[in-house]
């Protein structure tokens, strides 16, 4: 079975200011790794996804992840927020077993609060 | 391309009523997931529909069912409504099922 641990539940940030949202994963075989987005009543929108080759991935809204295999990570960062990335960020892993690379477990989420 | 709709989006019923849901993918897509979403379990999947068919269920209940159409809208139906039952529903929609899904809306069920 496979699960997903983002260890920080808020985040408050600064404008401007770097952060770097954590995420580790558990899987006993190769995997898909996601973040999604969540802004106040709506659904998730796609922030990046590794499926396979380079391990430093580019994202919408300026957001990148590396996936890092022997630490079983994928932290996502942004090298400068703004208020509007306020929002609540989901990790999200698919593993390549039968049957369940059609599903996605998730982490149980970090709300980024970017101040003034 | 339009993306991932669902309807309704907002819904109140009372405990012990029956709903259903509507899901309609993004347009090529053959593979419909359903999570439900709760401030206490956080995310969770429900069920997986490809061609018609049911192929991955999450730990729900019975009272927890769903069908996918020869066009690939997908709907799911929850009887016998608990208060538990009250959550974000999220359907998501991908090529095959075996790569990256895009979400709807959701709809949000209160069930009083």
């Amino acid at each position: 079975a496979q699960s997903v641990t983002q260890l920080d539940s808020q985040v408050p940030v600064f404008e401007e200011a770097p952060v770097e949202l954590r995420c580790n994963y558990s899987s006993s075989v190769s995997v898909y790794l996601f973040w999604y987005v969540q802004y106040p009543n709506q659904g998730l929108q796609l922030l990046l996804k590794y499926l396979s080759g380079s391990t430093l991935v580019k994202g919408i809204n300026g957001f990148e992840a590396e996936f890092n295999k022997s630490q079983t990570s994928f932290h996502l960062r942004k090298p400068s927020v703004h208020i509007s990335d306020t929002a609540e960020y989901f990790c999200a892993v698919s593993d390549l077993g039968s049957g369940s690379a059609r599903q996605l477990t998730f982490g149980s989420g970090t709300q980024l609060t970017v101040l003034p | 391309k339009a993306g991932v709709t669902q309807t309704p989006r907002y819904l109140i019923k009372t405990r012990g009523q029956q709903v259903t849901l509507s899901c309609s993918p993004i347009s090529g897509h053959r593979s419909v997931s359903w999570y439900q979403q709760t401030p206490g379990q956080g995310l969770q999947f429900l069920f997986e529909y490809f061609s018609e068919t049911q192929r991955n269920k999450g730990n729900f209940p019975g009272r927890f069912s769903g069908r996918q159409f020869s066009n690939s809208r997908s709907e799911m139906n929850v009887s016998t409504l608990e208060l538990g039952d009250s959550a974000l529903y999220l359907c998501a929609s991908s090529w095959t099922g075996g790569e990256t899904q895009y979400f709807g809306p959701g709809t949000r069920l209160l069930v009083l």
